[in-house]
């Protein structure tokens, strides 16, 4: 069973800062990877989608590399600001389509 | 509509009853998904349509859910039998390619 972690499970940096969250998963033969973000009481909005092929991809102040044979991806996000301050969830597909999420590490940006 | 609605967004039940939890997808999706998050975790798989066939329902946790679609638009997860357990917050995803999924915002469901 594909097991996903996330450390740390919470994170707090004053605002400027640039930050790296991580994820590792058992299972190194996924389809792919995506970052989500979830604010307090929503659903999640996609961020960044790295197929298995690729090493990483950039959106903005976001980058997001992966490390199949390693099982590790990490979102990196340059200059932080107080409105990043959300859930990041990374989950891995197998192409059945379905994912299987992290437990989420909790950012908090202090002005 | 511009995204996936999920109603109620808010359901208090009492232990034993049943509940009926709806997903409208983006109009075109092929693709619907069922997850269920607990507080503090992350989601976790519970069903899987292509249009109205119920594709994968590996997730579900025991015999008193029951998923279904069957025009291939609207779902709707009904939990008979309510338990403190199935508190969580329910999670409908739409697509229409490979992982170009589009979240509701969640039905929070407590039962007390």
């Amino acid at each position: 069973k594909q097991e996903v972690t996330q450390i740390p499970a919470a994170l707090s940096v004053p605002e400027g800062e640039n930050l790296v969250l991580n994820c590792s998963f058992t299972d190194s033969a996924i389809y792919n990877l995506q970052w989500f973000r979830q604010d307090p009481g929503k659903g999640l909005t996609s961020l960044l989608l790295i197929q298995s092929s690729q090493r990483e991809q950039t959106s903005g102040r976001l980058n997001a590399s992966l490390d199949k044979s390693s099982g590790r991806s990490t979102l990196y996000i340059a200059a932080s600001q107080p409105g990043d301050s959300a859930t990041y969830l990374c989950a891995v597909g197998f192409g059945n389509e379905k994912l299987t999420f992290g437990t989420g590490t909790r950012l908090t940006i202090i002005p | 509509g511009a995204g996936v609605s999920q109603s109620p967004r808010y359901k208090v039940a009492k232990r034993g009853q049943d509940v009926a939890l709806r997903c409208d997808p983006i109009s075109g999706h092929v693709s619907l998904f069922w997850y269920q998050q607990a507080l503090g975790q992350g989601p976790e798989f519970l069903t899987y349509f292509q249009n109205e066939a119920q594709l994968d329902k590996s997730g579900l946790p025991s015999d008193r859910f029951f998923a279904e679609r069957p025009e291939g638009s609207v779902s709707t997860l009904k939990i008979q039998r309510t338990q403190q357990e199935d508190s969580a917050v329910y999670l409908c995803a739409s697509s229409f390619t490979d992982y170009g999924y589009t979240f509701g915002s969640g039905t929070r469901l407590t039962v007390v």
